[in-house]
């Protein structure tokens, strides 16, 4: 079955470094979703990307989906305590179920 | 517009118990998932329903089960309970399969 795996999977940086987390898929994706969750809460949705190579940006967030639609990245701009949690990647095929990435955890050092 | 709401938030059970989780979706979503998660495995995937019917099952035994109801809510079951299913088990809906998902506050259930 799919696969999806993520790296690094936790991660420590100062305030004001940038952070990358890549998100790889066994099978080509139809579309792929991320996704953050803060220590004790639920994930909350961040982005869709459905073509291949797109990418978008909100503020200090990039994501990009890779041309063969196996990958995708999140990189965060400039880290700040308020990005501290983990990030899912969630790749979906048509007909198929979302299967969830292990999740990188950061955590930002003040 | 509220949110996903799950209920209970936290459960006690004990080994070879049953137990009922249920779910409300955001109203007008018609696809609702449930995930468990727990510290070693991430987010598992369990079910997915759309307007009542079983659209995917995820890899778990035949202890569990669910539902969905006409207008959406849904219900997931777990029988004889062992230690193993202790877990975070998560709701989510979606306007559509495939969609963005929306994620309930989970039910933390502790079996001992």
């Amino acid at each position: 079955g799919q696969q999806v795996m993520q790296i690094p999977q936790y991660q420590h940086v100062q305030e004001g470094e940038d952070f990358t987390t890549y998100c790889n898929s066994s099978t080509t994706l139809s579309n792929i979703q991320w996704y953050k969750q803060r220590p004790g809460g639920h994930p909350v949705f961040l982005i869709q990307l459905v073509k291949s190579g797109e990418v978008k940006k909100q503020k200090r967030l990039t994501f990009q989906f890779g041309e063969a639609k196996k990958n995708s990245s999140l990189h965060i701009t400039a880290t700040q305590t308020t990005d501290v949690g983990t990030y899912f990647c969630a790749g979906h095929n048509y007909g198929q179920n979302f299967v969830f990435g292990p999740g990188t955890r950061l955590s930002v050092l003040p | 517009k509220a949110g996903v709401t799950q209920t209970p938030r936290y459960l006690i059970k004990t080994r070879g118990q049953q137990v009922t989780l249920s779910c409300s979706p955001i109203s007008g979503h018609r696809s609702v998932s449930w995930y468990q998660q727990t510290p070693g495995q991430g987010l598992q995937f369990l079910f997915e329903y759309f307007s009542e019917t079983q659209r995917n099952k995820g890899n778990f035994p035949g202890r569990f089960s669910g539902r969905q109801f006409s207008n959406s809510r849904s219900e997931m079951n777990v029988s004889t309970l062992e230690l193993g299913d202790s877990a975070l088990y998560l709701c989510a809906s979606s306007l559509l399969i495939g969609a963005e998902q929306y994620f309930g506050p989970g039910t933390r259930l502790t079996v001992t």
